[in-house]
């Protein structure tokens, strides 16, 4: 079955730590997204790839990077840099399907900071 | 800058009821909308697609409608259930390439 995998699913990490979470893709989509998820809150876009070897800065993008150097994966760093990173990060990816933008999103990975 | 709103916030209904959740946005020029529902501690999970020619969409109990000329959406739940319960999220797109933006989502409680 086609879908996004999320790894791992939960990810504690250590002030001042690098952490990667992974998304991948077996949709054959071009687009791939990263979003943070809070507590009562929408979702913020951080970064998105419109095609392999390029991305984006989303709207909160400070204290994290990605890479795409693969159609199907789209990893996402939390940096050090970044102040709060306890969230719930959530990949997604998206298609033209008949002319609208459809978008299918993995399970999420939550990360805490002790 | 588009922004989405959602109203109410949150909602608690005895089983059985028909329900009304509402999205609003402030640009018009929209390519599609799209509804999701978001179980706790998961990911989101697509219900409805409207496209911007498009008046409304359903699928099963759902049914989901589009007002381009006033920034609404709304999604119908009919005989809502138990297993309704959930956090229902809108998302708005505003061209080929654009980016999606949320609504801060419905918190849906179907009482039994």
């Amino acid at each position: 079955d086609g879908g996004i995998t999320q790894s791992p699913k939960y990810l504690f990490r250590k002030e001042g730590q690098n952490v990667t979470l992974s998304c991948e893709q077996n949709l054959n989509h071009d687009a791939m997204y990263w979003y943070r998820q809070d507590p009562g809150q929408g979702l913020r876009l951080i970064y998105y790839s419109q095609i392999v070897n390029d991305f984006q800065k989303g709207d909160i993008a400070e204290g994290y990077s990605v890479s795409r150097e693969k159609k199907e994966s789209f990893p996402l760093t939390v940096t050090s840099a970044q102040k709060n990173p306890t969230a719930f990060y959530l990949c997604a990816s998206s298609i033209a399907v008949s002319g609208a933008n459809v978008l299918t999103f993995g399970a999420g990975s939550r990360l805490t900071v002790l | 800058k588009q922004e989405v709103t959602q109203i109410p916030a949150a909602l608690s209904v005895p089983e059985g009821e028909n329900l009304v959740l509402n999205c609003s946005f402030t640009d018009s020029a929209i390519y599609n909308l799209q509804w999701f529902r978001q179980d706790p501690g998961k990911g989101l999970t697509s219900l409805l697609l409207i496209q911007s020619s498009q008046r409304e969409q359903t699928s099963g109990r759902l049914n989901a409608s589009l007002d381009k000329s006033s920034g609404r959406s709304t999604l119908y739940i009919a005989a809502s259930q138990p297993g309704d319960s959930a956090t229902y999220l809108c998302a708005v797109v505003s061209g080929y390439g654009q980016n999606f933006v949320f609504g801060p989502g419905t918190r849906l409680s179907v009482l039994p």
